[in-house]
């Protein structure tokens, strides 16, 4: 157990639903980073947040969301879903603000399957 | 910007057999390196990283790695390996003091064969 907690593990939905994945950070870690996986991309930065702020922004569409609560805990919201989609996203957390200086630490991912 | 190659897609190898899986980035600015392994549905580990200071790099499991400034490299090795280290290796970069993110490459499958 890495101590970053995703769910759900697994999400199979239909083509223009809206889903939420949700991340808890390690104990301590206020920087949380989500990233995609799929086959032909790749691991794809996607948002980070820092405490609550939005720090960086990567690949992220803007039918893609998230946001960062006080508790620290952050959720990716996806929405107006298409086939491409389908993916394992990843939530990591680190203890540094800016630059995961000792590594990221990260989830075991949230699969998703958009049919 | 920076980028990452992973110059194999896939390396099979004996078990007991030394391995090397090599990564190649390229920066302007100084860097932070990391490999990361992932197991078969399972999130990324870190093996071990290069900050700064010697250039030859201890991780888990065995692993080292060492920073070749002059070839931007940083290629991963482990003398002997076992079934157990089939998994997909991923070799990550991050600019000093400008990185909020971190940039990873393609991946390298390991297979370990009996």
């Amino acid at each position: 157990d890495s101590g970053v907690t995703q769910t759900p593990k697994h999400l199979i939905t239909a083509t223009g639903q809206r889903v939420t994945l949700r991340c808890s950070p390690r104990s301590g870690d206020l920087s949380v980073y989500w990233y995609q996986q799929s086959l032909d991309q790749g691991l794809q930065f996607l948002i980070q947040y820092y405490n609550g702020e939005e720090r960086a922004k990567g690949n992220i569409l803007e039918r893609f969301s998230a946001q960062q609560f006080p508790d620290l805990h952050s959720e990716l919201n996806l929405s107006s879903l298409e086939l491409g989609d389908s993916a394992l996203y990843f939530c990591a957390s680190s203890a540094m603000g800016v630059g995961p200086l000792y590594g990221y630490t990260f989830g075991s991912g949230t699969r998703l399957t958009v049919v | 910007a920076q980028s990452v190659t992973q110059l194999d897609s896939q390396v099979p190898v004996f078990e007991e057999a030394p391995v090397e899986l090599r990564c190649n980035y390229s920066s302007s600015v100084s860097v932070y390196l990391f490999w990361y392994v992932q197991y078969p549905n399972q999130g990324l580990q870190l093996l071990l990283k290069y900050l700064s200071g010697s250039t030859l790099v201890k991780g888990i499991n065995g692993f080292e790695a060492e920073f070749n400034k002059s070839q931007t490299s940083f290629h991963l090795r482990k003398p002997s390996v076992h079934i157990s280290d089939t998994a997909e290796y991923f070799c990550a970069v991050s600019v000093v003091g400008g990185g909020f993110k971190t940039i990873f490459g393609a991946g390298t499958r390991l297979f370990v064969k009996a």
